[in-house]
């Protein structure tokens, strides 16, 4: 199985602040890769696909980079409501694997 | 919108077989057809496991983790997608979600149902 990591665990940061989540392939996904949103209590939120590729009714302040092994979500601007658990998930080969999560708080 | 809702029993013993439906219903139009669907649990720890996909037309891919376990089943006179996993463990306990999968092959859930808690203890 491909084993996604990312980094850090947990981000502190503020309001207006700019935020880089870093997600690790064990081995290539090219860019096969998505990126979820989960507020406490619900279900996760498709934010991105193929790496970089925004899901409609997305704000544009979140992007996406990478391919291969490394990957980036970028919040251009934290707003209080991005406060969440953010993971990646691959898809180039089964079993799709997803990343253990990045708690972002204010 | 499409919407999906998952119903099951909420509590089991080791060793018994957990049994959920996914059940979709949305504007007209919003169907089994012609998508992937897939089952993805969430562990207490908050780690995500993708259990496997099928396809409207029946055909599916399984975690390899899971497959002696496993069976997926969609019904598409009534809108629903099955999941069935046999001699559950306490491992098992999870916030059990289905989705509706974008992409070739379902590849990114681009929609959840809510998810169901289901618990696995004697």
């Amino acid at each position: 199985d491909i084993q996604m990591t990312q980094s850090p665990s947990t981000l502190s940061t503020s309001v207006g602040d700019r935020v880089t989540i870093t997600c690790r392939a064990s081995q290539s996904v090219r860019t096969w890769l998505a990126w979820y949103q989960q507020k406490p209590g619900k279900a996760p939120n498709l934010l991105m696909y193929k790496a970089s590729n925004l899901e409609n009714g997305v704000p544009s302040r979140f992007s996406g980079s990478g391919s291969g092994t490394e990957f980036t979500l970028t919040i251009s601007s934290l707003q209080p409501d991005d406060v969440a658990t953010y993971y990646c998930q691959q898809y180039i080969n089964y079993p799709w694997t997803f990343g253990q999560g990045t708690k972002v708080e204010i | 919108q499409v919407q999906l809702q998952e119903s099951g029993p909420g509590l089991l013993k080791p060793s018994e077989t957990l049994s959920l439906t996914c059940t979709v219903s949305g504007v007209s139009g919003d169907s089994i057809n012609p998508f992937y669907w897939a089952w993805i649990r969430q562990s207490p720890g908050k780690e995500f496991e993708w259990i496997g996909n099928i396809y409207y037309s029946g055909s599916t891919n399984y975690n390899p983790s899971l497959k002696s376990r496993v069976t997926m089943s969609v019904d598409t006179s009534k809108n629903q997608v099955s999941l069935k996993l046999i001699s559950v463990t306490a491992a098992d306990t999870a916030v059990y979600y289905c989705a509706r999968m974008a992409g070739a092959s379902g590849a990114y859930a681009r929609f959840w149902g809510q998810g169901t808690l289901v618990t696995v203890s004697s």
